[in-house]
């Protein structure tokens, strides 16, 4: 089993849809997640940390399911510039090898 | 503006050399990493060091070196031992390395073999 996992996509929504990611991830001891952004044949960009009690950031809202073991991502009133790919990242351990990459679940919005 | 740079954008290896990817970074961040991006793929860790002059091998390491003389500076070296070496090229870093902590990118180097 990965250690991250993401539905690839594509996911093809209309401009100003709501539209929601899941990740699932391996490690019961992670504490730490984080959705990233990646444009094609860019650099990820961190979109927002995931705290325990759920965060939004204007139109971005993260959930966290320690139970379930899965992180959401839940975007609003979609605009095309939302158009990337969405990077599930996880904390692997306490120790000093840091994050774990999901493979990215891709978002296509339409006019 | 503080942030990290990867020289160059793109680079072109021959069979059988090795080649080095510059990063350096600006934000007096202690902890740095690289990654290796294929295609439709996540990114896999191949190198970190947390401290000058300390460095550890990742998921991938092998056909690659790394050196940390300077805080500021974490060159990766391809290898000829690495076979496959094309690749989207990611360097990172973060304040301490604490794992509570997201990590902040440059821009990326694409290697290719000619």
């Amino acid at each position: 089993r990965k250690e991250v996992e993401q539905d690839p996509g594509p996911f093809n929504v209309p401009e100003g849809a709501t539209v929601a990611f899941n990740c699932t991830y391996s490690n019961s001891a992670s504490q730490s997640f984080f959705w990233y952004r990646q444009d094609c044949r860019k650099e990820p960009k961190l979109l927002m940390s995931v705290y325990s009690s759920g965060n939004e950031d204007g139109r971005f809202t993260a959930q966290l399911n320690r139970a379930s073991q899965y992180i959401s991502l839940l975007i609003r009133d979609s605009k095309l510039s939302d158009s990337a790919t969405y990077l599930c990242v996880v904390n692997r351990d306490t120790g000093r090898r840091a994050l774990t990459f999901g493979s990215g679940t891709r978002l296509q919005v339409q006019p | 503006d503080g942030g990290i740079t990867q020289s160059p954008k793109y680079l072109f290896r021959k069979e059988g050399q090795n080649v080095t990817l510059s990063c350096e970074q600006n934000l007096n961040h202690d902890a740095m990493y690289w990654y290796r991006q294929d295609p439709g793929q996540g990114l896999r860790l191949i190198y970190y060091s947390q401290i000058v002059n300390d460095f550890q091998k990742g998921d991938i390491a092998e056909g690659y070196s790394v050196s940390r003389e300077k805080k500021e500076s974490f060159p990766l070296t391809v290898t000829s031992a690495q076979k496959n070496p094309t690749a989207f090229y990611l360097c990172a870093s973060s304040p301490t390395g604490a794992s509570n902590q997201p990590q902040h990118f440059g821009d990326g180097t694409r290697l290719s073999i000619l």
